[in-house]
């Protein structure tokens, strides 16, 4: 089955840096990756996603990329803020639907120091 | 915007008292997720519904149990609560079509073993 690895597991920057968090996959059959940021206590949301037909996507201060070939895709956050700080997960699927569901990676304690 | 509700927020059991946890939903999505959430850690699926279809995890263990009565709803049964079992536990919704994998996480609920 898939298995996701996920580094850093944490990650701490002065407000104003950027942030990189890094994944891989295993399974190349995996066609859809999201992320999800998980605050403290709180339900994981959907930043931003991707699919395997697209190498990058952007969405203000937060862009995803993907290598297909080398099986990974990475989150980076610009311009970081306090309320940044977060856990974040990335993951990765195959389909949609009854065959398909999310594989999550360790997490990435992102802490942005003011 | 509380589309998946879970309840309780907190549940509290005693070692081997079976306990359910109820989630339901007003997304009209297909499919319904149970994940295991333990401190620090990624979100572990359980299993998940696509429609009536039940398609469980191989290493779920046999103590968890769910049942959908009907498209809102969907119940996690843990027939003989042990310490190991205490955690979060996440529903979440997801239309099962291809382009539409996004997940939408309920609040959880936080589930304590005596």
């Amino acid at each position: 089955g898939e298995n996701v690895e996920q580094h850093p597991s944490t990650l701490s920057v002065q407000e104003g840096d950027s942030a990189v968090i890094k994944c891989t996959y295993s399974d190349s059959a995996s066609n859809y990756f999201p992320w999800y940021k998980q605050e403290l206590g709180k339900r994981p949301q959907l930043i931003i996603d991707i699919r395997s037909n697209v190498g990058e996507k952007k969405d203000q201060r937060i862009a995803v990329t993907l290598n297909k070939t080398a099986k990974h895709f990475s989150l980076h956050i610009t311009e970081t803020q306090p309320e940044d700080s977060a856990v974040y997960f990335c993951a990765a699927s195959k389909v949609a639907g009854s065959q398909g569901n999310l594989i999550f990676g360790k997490g990435t304690k992102l802490s942005v120091k003011p | 915007d509380a589309m998946v509700i879970q309840n309780p927020r907190y549940q509290v059991t005693q070692f081997g008292k079976p306990v359910t946890l109820s989630c339901s939903q007003t997304l009209n999505h297909n499919v319904m997720y149970w994940y295991q959430q333990k401190s620090s850690q990624a979100p572990k699926l359980l299993f998940h519904y696509y429609d009536k279809d039940f398609n469980n995890e191989a290493d779920t263990p046999d103590n968890f149990q769910s049942r959908r009565p009907n498209t809102s709803f969907c119940f996690l049964d843990i027939r003989s609560p042990g310490l190991g079992d205490a955690a979060m536990y996440l529903c979440a919704t997801s239309m099962g079509d291809r382009d539409n994998e996004k997940l939408f996480f309920g609040s959880g609920t936080q589930l304590s073993v005596l």
